[in-house]
């Protein structure tokens, strides 16, 4: 079957620095992508990768290793409107999203 | 541009009724698809469409229909709710020519089925 894993909740202080991690199982890649989520409100997209490697996109970062079935959303200069829900999902073989459940994260002053 | 919105944004129904969950996108888009989003779980795709006209059923398609009879418009159907159906239930759209297929989603819909 279909399977992505990443942690439930995590929890970081501002100013710091966070990596969530997403490790998948899926039939067959064609990319990786990360989402945030705040409370109440739609996912709305952050990263994509589909080749090895980091991506930096200002203060977050996706890494992406195919070979490992992992990936990882890091944050940094966390500030207290990063506290939202991260979703990892994989493009599969039929071009359809798995999602994972999220990473709630929450950051404290 | 509004983006992607669905209407309405919260609902209550008793078990049995049926209802229709619009959802509309002003981006040319033409995939879209139909998701329900559960406490610990993933986002679980119900149906999607590739175009004007046609429909497929995604991964939990079971007590839900769709239509798409104009390509700016997605309707998802529950002909006789079940608490089950209790969710909150997103909208989501594409655009074919995208290299990588960046969903945009809607605000939302929180339905509960008594």
């Amino acid at each position: 079957g279909q399977n992505i894993d990443q942690p439930t909740e995590m929890t970081a202080t501002e100013g710091a620095i966070v990596q969530i991690n997403c490790t998948y199982q899926t039939s067959g890649f064609n990319g990786l992508f990360w989402y945030q989520q705040h409370a109440g409100e739609a996912p709305t997209f952050l990263s994509y990768n589909v080749l090895d490697g980091l991506e930096e996109k200002g203060r977050f970062s996706s890494f992406l290793s195919r070979s490992k079935g992992y990936s990882y959303l890091l944050l940094k200069e966390l500030q207290m409107k990063d506290s939202a829900s991260y979703l990892c999902a994989v493009l599969d073989s039929n071009y359809q999203l798995i999602w994972g459940a999220g990473t709630k994260l929450i950051i404290k002053p | 541009n509004a983006g992607v919105t669905q209407t309405p944004k919260f609902r209550v129904l008793k078990t049995g009724q049926s209802m229709t969950l619009l959802c509309a996108q002003d981006m040319n888009h033409e995939y879209m698809y139909w998701y329900r989003q559960d406490p610990g779980m993933g986002l679980r795709l119900i149906h999607y469409s590739v175009g004007e006209g046609t429909t497929a059923k995604g991964e939990v398609p079971d007590g839900y229909n769709v239509s798409r009879l104009k390509k700016q418009n997605f309707l998802l159907g529950l002909e006789s709710a079940a608490p089950s159906q209790t969710s909150v239930y997103f909208c989501a759209s594409s655009d074919a020519r995208s290299s990588y297929n960046e969903q945009f989603f809607g605000p939302g819909t929180r339905l509960t089925v008594l």
